[in-house]
């Protein structure tokens, strides 16, 4: 299988701990996106790499979370202090080619549930 | 500012019937239009898009969906549902050239 890879699919913590997920996007593939997605809604964009370079992060992303993307290949999805509000699936995806436009293919995703 | 608004967070239809799922757009330029697949407890696949070169946009699993400007709506439909299509669905838009904004889903249940 040469998608994209999430690990873990699902992690159960305590409020105030510190989780990280990880991402292997498709091998060619340049660009990498994480996005969060609460019960009910739709995927919202979280940040943006292109190669090892974060060009873009949303206002939802807050200093509690970091993210990388050493080598311009996995990335890594850290949140800090974990809060209950933090719950929801995780999602990476990654795109190839010059352009945004190759679209995105998503993974699986990591649910995170904070107790 | 950019957004999608599905209309209907639950569709049903019965096998066989045409499905009609509906999305309508907001941008302030041109934008490039998805619609996406999610199963329960996947990432999402994706269906089809639109990037200008034609209105009507043909994609898997039998799909297609239509651009049109003057309504700004970018409706998904398939001729006949089978029970695997039953699923949530995605309507998403970009101008930014990154980051897609989704709409809220639109369940569709699919009756024998």
């Amino acid at each position: 299988d040469t998608g994209v890879s999430q690990d873990p699919r699902h992690k159960i913590t305590k409020r105030g701990q510190n989780v990280t997920f990880r991402c292997d996007p498709i091998s060619e593939h340049n660009r990498l996106y994480w996005y969060r997605q609460t019960l009910g809604q739709g995927p919202e964009f979280l940040t943006y790499f292109q190669n090892e370079a974060q060009l873009e992060k949303s206002r939802l992303l807050s200093d509690r979370f970091s993210a990388e993307r050493p080598k311009g290949s996995f990335s890594t999805l850290e949140i800090q202090r974990t809060e209950q509000g933090d719950s929801a699936m995780y999602l990476c995806a990654s795109s190839g080619g010059g352009s945004f436009y190759g679209s995105p293919y998503f993974g699986p995703g990591t649910r995170l549930t904070v107790l | 500012a950019q957004s999608v608004t599905q209309l209907g967070s639950h569709v049903s239809v019965s096998e066989g019937a045409l499905v009609l799922l509906r999305c309508n757009y907001s941008s302030s330029v041109p934008p490039y239009l998805f619609w996406y697949v999610q199963y329960p407890n996947q990432g999402l696949q994706l269906l089809l898009k639109y990037t200008s070169a034609a209105t009507l946009v043909k994609g898997i699993n039998g799909f297609e969906a239509e651009f049109k400007k003057s309504e700004t709506s970018f409706h998904l439909t398939k001729p006949s549902a089978h029970m695997s299509d039953a699923a949530e669905y995605f309507c998403a838009l970009t101008n930014s050239g990154y980051a897609l904004n989704f709409g809220k889903g639109t369940s569709l249940l699919v009756t024998p």
